[in-house]
């Protein structure tokens, strides 16, 4: 199985801060990447696919980046609302799909 | 509209089964593959399995196999999924998702998501 490492597990930031996630894959997936955002009490939601394509719908603050190994997701200025938690996502290798553990954004 | 419909939060004693529905509107069903995560309290996001709703067709995580099996009835446009023994461990939200491909290399993600069934399972 493909294990998908985040880093950090939980961050604290400031409403305008520039944010980073790293996701990490215990093996290459090329481009096989996506990300979602939960918050508490909802169902997750997609922000963006293949490593780098936003959402439709998505606020452009949000990116993604990599390939291979490692990936980042970039909030550029934080949002009041983008205070959740957010989920990479590989559909490299299936079954099993496997999720990172979580990196939990919290208000600094 | 759009969506997927989850039936209602269950309690179930352990050793018992649980039988969790997702009911699709708005779209065709069966050209899509629906999938099951579970997510305990405060935890991450677990994928469990998934089923072709248009062949029937299903594939299962190594850890839950043999304990869960995924269904469909496409006369009610409608995925099931069923876990049985259940145990303290399996007290959890229980999404359905919808898979989503695009492009010609096979990339997909889950574009929508059910409100997600919570499932408590205690004495």
């Amino acid at each position: 199985d493909i294990q998908m490492t985040q880093s950090p597990s939980s961050l604290s930031a400031s409403v305008g801060d520039r944010v980073t996630i790293t996701c990490r894959a215990s093996q290459s997936i090329s481009r096989y990447l996506n990300w979602y955002q939960q918050k508490p009490g909802k169902a997750p939601k997609l922000l963006i696919y293949s490593a780098s394509s936003l959402q439709s719908g998505v606020p452009s603050r949000f990116s993604g980046s990599g390939s291979g190994t490692d990936f980042t997701l970039t909030i550029s200025s934080l949002q009041p609302e983008d205070f959740a938690t957010y989920y990479c996502q590989q559909t490299y290798s299936a079954p099993p799909i496997t999720f990172g553990q979580g990196t939990r954004l919290e208000i600094k | 509209q759009v969506q997927l419909v989850q039936s209602g939060a269950e309690v179930k004693k352990p050793g018992a089964s649980v039988k969790v529905s997702c009911e699709a509107s708005g779209f065709t069903f069966t050209t899509y593959a629906m999938h099951w995560v579970r997510q305990a309290p405060g935890q991450g996001l677990e994928w469990m399995g998934w089923i072709n709703a248009g062949n029937g067709n299903t594939k299962y995580s190594q850890k839950f196999q043999g304990r869960v099996t995924v269904t469909r009835d496409t006369s009610a446009n409608t995925a099931y999924m069923e876990l049985s023994s259940l145990t303290s461990e399996d007290t959890a939200v229980f999404y359905c998702a919808r898979q989503f491909y695009y492009g010609s290399g096979g990339y997909w993600y889950f574009d929508l998501w059910g409100r997600g069934t919570l499932v408590t399972v205690s004495s």
